[in-house]
């Protein structure tokens, strides 16, 4: 049973402060991870990928992926009321489905 | 990214009736696409996986006559909803992947209400 699972949330973070978001997975094949964002009504969009251990940094979002501990996260640094959404985390084997967690409500308050 | 177009953005139809949602890749040629419903303030979940020229592959549960999925080309999949009911009205999403990527987009979702 490929899992992944993430807190539900609310992640509730200031203004200016870092959001950090987790997420587990059960596969141990899993070769790719995404990070989704997902506005209230509207439908996910793409924020980062990371295929390797380590850190990927793209502006204010930093992805880190541990294998060993099957666990990958999402770091927003200087978040923004506008970040408030549900983040998804979605983890698949090459060419398989995604398989997505339930998602983190995060609320960035000004 | 790649571009991913839904279409209709909303649609309100009544028991009964069947209702088509085409998803399609812009930019891209998708070999594979992924059909996916939302409900309320939850997950999403994946119905099937449309594959161009071949049969969809469809979730335990779904109900392959009454979703019925059509890739009939390297652009185009798509949904339709048959003999609606109320109980289906939810958020559906397609998605697609570029060939030999793991990379998914998504199209813009199709909220459907059936009265």
């Amino acid at each position: 049973q490929k899992e992944v699972e993430q807190n539900s949330g609310p992640l509730s973070v200031p203004e200016g402060a870092i959001a950090s978001l987790n997420c587990t997975y059960s596969d141990r094949g899993s070769q790719s991870f995404f990070w989704y964002r997902q506005y209230s009504g509207k439908s996910p969009e793409l924020i980062m990928f990371i295929y390797s251990n380590g850190d990927k940094e793209d502006g204010r979002f930093t992805a880190q992926l541990n294998k060993a501990s099957q666990y990958v996260s999402l770091l927003i640094r200087d978040s923004q009321p506008s970040d408030s959404a549900t983040y998804l985390c979605a983890a698949n084997t090459r060419y398989s489905t995604l398989t997505f967690g339930k998602g983190t409500m995060l609320l960035v308050s000004p | 990214g790649a571009v991913v177009s839904q279409h209709p953005s909303r649609v309100i139809c009544k028991s009964g009736t069947s209702v088509k949602i085409e998803c399609r890749s812009l930019d891209f040629q998708a070999t594979t696409m992924f059909w996916y419903r939302q409900f309320p303030k939850k997950s999403l979940m994946l119905m099937a996986t449309s594959n161009e020229g071949s049969k969809a592959t469809y979730e335990q549960g779904v109900e392959k006559d009454k979703f019925l999925i059509n890739h009939a080309s390297l652009t185009l999949s798509t949904l339709t909803v048959t003999s609606a009911h109320p109980e289906d009205s939810s958020f559906y999403i397609c998605s697609a992947r570029e060939p030999l990527n793991t990379e998914a987009f998504f199209g813009q979702g199709t909220r459907l209400t059936v009265v």
